[in-house]
């Protein structure tokens, strides 16, 4: 099983500041990849895909990249909607798909 | 549009079954994998399994081979999941999820139905 570390766990930021979200596989994913943002009381919902392609609809301030073992997700210009919980999740090798721990992004 | 419309909150007891449902609507219904995850509070999302509507097959996580049976009826567009046994543990959000990828080996989830609440409590 592909195990998925996000650092970190939690993250305090002003809005309209850039911020970094950090995802690590335990083994070479290539890029197959996915990040998704996910508001209390709602399900997830995808980001990017395939490590560094925007899903239809997300705005231009979000930007990924990363191949391998290594994967980066940055929100530039944070807003107020983008105060939430953000997963990458692997999908190179299942059964089973998995997803990191998730990091908090909270508002400083 | 793509929609996931699943079935509503339960409250089992211990060593109960319950059985989900999610309906598809806005797509080609044996086009696309649907899956079965689960967020217990305060955790992050662990994928059960999934059903391909198109031919039946199934596959499962191993931590849920023997827990879990996932079904889908072609004729209405509905997928059903099936969580035997039921502990304390199980208490969690249920999602459905539409798979989407390039190919069937590579997929990620585009759109999910809004949850299940399943409580199990003696």
């Amino acid at each position: 099983e592909i195990v998925l570390t996000q650092s970190p766990a939690t993250l305090s930021v002003s809005p309209g500041e850039r911020v970094t979200l950090s995802c690590r596989a335990s083994q070479s994913i290539s890029t197959n990849l996915a990040w998704y943002q996910q508001k209390p009381g709602q399900a997830p919902r995808v980001l990017i895909y395939g490590a560094y392609t925007r899903a239809t609809g997300i705005p231009a301030r979000f930007s990924a990249s990363g191949s391998g073992t290594e994967f980066t997700l940055t929100i530039s210009g944070l807003q107020s909607e983008d105060f939430a919980v953000y997963y990458c999740q692997q999908y190179n090798n299942w059964p089973p798909i998995t997803f990191g721990q998730g990091t908090r992004l909270e508002i400083k | 549009q793509v929609r996931l419309v699943q079935s509503g909150a339960e409250l089992k007891k211990p060593g109960a079954s319950v059985k989900l449902s999610c309906k598809a609507s806005g797509y080609t219904f044996t086009s696309n994998g649907l899956h079965w995850l689960r967020q217990a509070p305060g955790h992050w999302p662990e994928w059960m399994g999934w059903i391909s509507p198109g031919n039946g097959k199934t596959e499962y996580s191993e931590k849920f081979q023997d827990k879990v049976t996932i079904t889908s009826d072609t004729s209405a567009n509905i997928g059903y999941m099936e969580v035997s046994r039921l502990r304390s543990e199980d208490t969690a959000v249920y999602y459905c999820a539409r798979g989407v990828g390039p190919t069937r080996a590579l997929i990620w989830f585009d759109s999910w139905g809004q949850g299940a609440l399943v409580t199990v409590s003696s």
